[in-house]
Formats: structure tokens, sequence, C-alpha cells
């Protein structure tokens, strides 16, 4: 079955640092990959996709079919980054998105 | 447009009651998944429901159902409640099934007791 993990349940950079927030997955096929940010006391949303290949508030991901990543990395953190944030893989089309367990990014000012 | 919404917010229950969550999805949207998510186990996928039927299914024991109204409106149901059922109840909704891209309701806090 295929599985998401995350293996940092907290992570802590300084405001203006680089961060990096890891992901790999276990899957044998070319699934489609996401991540998705929890700020505090607000919903669950989507903040990027990898078919899109797009950056979005200066976070970018990039899949790594060799090592099966989806580390998502931003090179300067900014304190409105601190957030809860889910790297997700849906194995083919239409099929159900499965959660890692996510990690708590704190970003110190 | 209006996000998702899910009643109730918070409840609170006893073992062995039933327990009926309802969650409207974003105007337009069609497709409705379901969520639970506990402290241990992170978000877990209960099913999805796509033009009533439901379209994908976790690995949740027979307790756990759901149906999708022709207005796509989504309720779902667990039955003989145990206090390991205690968990916040995510509903997301689609545009489509099979997207990947969900739009979260806050959520449905369940406490059994």
């Amino acid at each position: 079955a295929q599985r998401v993990t995350q293996p940092e349940k907290l992570l802590s950079v300084f405001k203006g640092a680089p961060v990096e927030l890891k992901c790999n997955y276990s899957y044998s096929g070319s699934p489609e990959l996401f991540w998705y940010v929890q700020y505090s006391r607000q919903r669950l949303q989507l903040l990027l996709r990898h078919i899109s290949r797009e950056s979005i508030k200066g976070f970018t991901a990039d899949l790594n079919k060799g090592e099966t990543s989806f580390h998502l990395k931003k090179p300067f953190a900014q304190e409105e980054d601190s957030a809860m944030y889910y790297c997700a893989l849906m194995k083919t089309s239409y099929d159900k998105v499965i959660f890692g367990p996510g990690t708590s990014l704190s970003v110190i000012p | 447009k209006a996000g998702v919404t899910q009643t109730p917010r918070y409840l609170i229950k006893t073992r062995g009651q039933q327990v009926t969550l309802s969650c409207s999805p974003i105007s337009g949207h069609r497709s409705v998944s379901w969520y639970q998510q506990t402290p241990g186990q992170g978000l877990q996928f209960l099913f999805e429901y796509f033009s009533e039927t439901q379209r994908n299914k976790g690995n949740f024991p027979g307790r756990f159902s759901g149906r999708q109204f022709s207005n796509s409106r989504s309720e779902m149901n667990v039955s003989t409640l145990e206090l390991g059922d205690s968990a916040l109840y995510l509903c997301a909704s689609s545009p489509a099934t099979g997207t990947g891209e969900l739009f979260f309701g806050e959520g449905s806090r369940l406490t059994v007791l």
C-alpha cells in the first residue's frame, strides 16, 4: 500500500534562513504529489502540487522519483510561514488522497 | 463563494451511541471526501463520494458509513461509538473527483465518553 512519511514532526528555523521540509513516499508507480498547509486557526489548504511546477509563497517542491521524495523548499523563511505542513499523495487520478503525518514549522524571528 | 460547512462543530457522545455529521460542499463541487484526524494517526481517509456514489473507501470498520445527496451535501454516520472514535472529522470538497485538490471544512470534533 502507498505510504507518505515526513521524518520531522517539528522543525524550527530562523527568519531568513533556508527551510526544507522532507517528504518521502512508498509507491512504485507515478503518483501525484501535493503539499497542504494549515496556518494557525485556519483550514487545511492546498499549497502546491507537483504537476503545476509552480512556486507558491516562495515555496517550491521537486519530485525525485529515484529517491521517492517530494521535499518542500524555501530559500528565505518568513515568520508567516509558521504552520503545519502535510505532504500528500494520490496514487492515480480518481484515487483517494492520503496524507503524511505532518511537520510543524516554526520560524523564529 | 462560501466555504465547506460542517455541522455540528462540536459534540459529545457516550459509548454505544451513534452520530451523524453533515457536510455542505462549496457550491458547484460534486466530490466530497471525509477524513478522521487524531494526534496519533494523523489524517486518515474514510471515504469519497461523487454524484451520490461512493468512489473510494478507506480502511475503517463498517460502523463508519456515509452518503451523498443529489445536492452534493454529504453525511457520515458512526454507529456503536467507541472511545477511539474521538477525533476531528474533516470534510473536503472538490470540483471533480480525482483532482487531488481538496477544499477543507473546519471539522466536527467528536468526543466519546
